[in-house]
């Protein structure tokens, strides 16, 4: 089976600095995915991790660690808009299995 | 280019009834997936074809699901017999290929499907 788990909501000021954990027990591991998914919208990619370590796109950063099952996405220099759900998502073969997202809101 | 297209946005059934529901994958694109969102909670898988053939429907609920993709583009997701419970979004996704390298998955805006 698969059990993903990340935190339901998080709440942060604009410009500031956010993290959101995932853990994760599956019975494979191809990669691990972020996705972003705006209100009403479709899930839109964020970063792909499959070796350990930090994998780092401009104001986002992406760290796997495969022996803890662990993954965290930080978002940095917050933003209005980067007010939206992000899901975990690990892949075996060609399925993703996702968690159910963390809410983040992000105040002026 | 073009993204993943699904149609409709939007269908309100009554219970009972008979839905299709179509994605339109990114050109070029052989893997296809179809996912199930419930409000709250992250996708679903349901169904992966690799070119026309359904290479894994282990997601799907039941037998009143049935998935095509004849000509290994298109796809129509149909369920029978609609429940209360099939209320969710249903997103489509494609990639290039399915089982190795990066394969990012590129997903649809979904079809909002509520069943009365």
């Amino acid at each position: 089976g698969q059990n993903i788990d990340q935190p339901t909501e998080m709440t942060a000021t604009e410009g500031a600095i956010v993290q959101i954990n995932c853990t994760y027990q599956t019975s494979g591991f191809n990669g691990l995915f972020w996705y972003q998914q705006h209100a009403g919208e479709a899930p839109t990619f964020l970063s792909y991790n499959v070796l350990d370590g930090l994998e780092e796109k401009g104001r986002f950063s992406s760290f796997l660690s495969r022996s803890k099952g662990y993954s965290y996405l930080l978002l940095k220099e917050l933003q209005m808009k980067d007010s939206a759900s992000y899901l975990c998502a690990v892949r075996h073969d060609y399925k993703l299995s996702f968690g159910a997202g963390t809410t983040v809101t992000v105040r002026a | 280019g073009a993204g993943v297209s699904q149609t409709p946005s939007n269908k309100v059934t009554e219970k009972g009834k008979y839905v299709e529901l179509r994605c339109d994958p990114i050109s070029g694109h052989t893997a296809l997936y179809w996912y199930r969102q419930s409000l709250g909670q992250g996708p679903e898988f349901l169904i992966y074809f690799q070119g026309t053939g359904a290479a894994d429907d282990s997601g799907l609920p039941n037998d009143r699901f049935f998935a095509v993709r004849p000509e290994g583009s298109v796809s129509t997701l149909k369920i029978q017999r609609t429940e209360r419970g099939d209320s969710a979004v249903y997103l489509c996704a494609s990639s290039s290929h399915g089982t190795s390298g990066y394969n990012e998955q590129f997903f649809g805006p979904g079809t909002r499907l509520t069943v009365l």
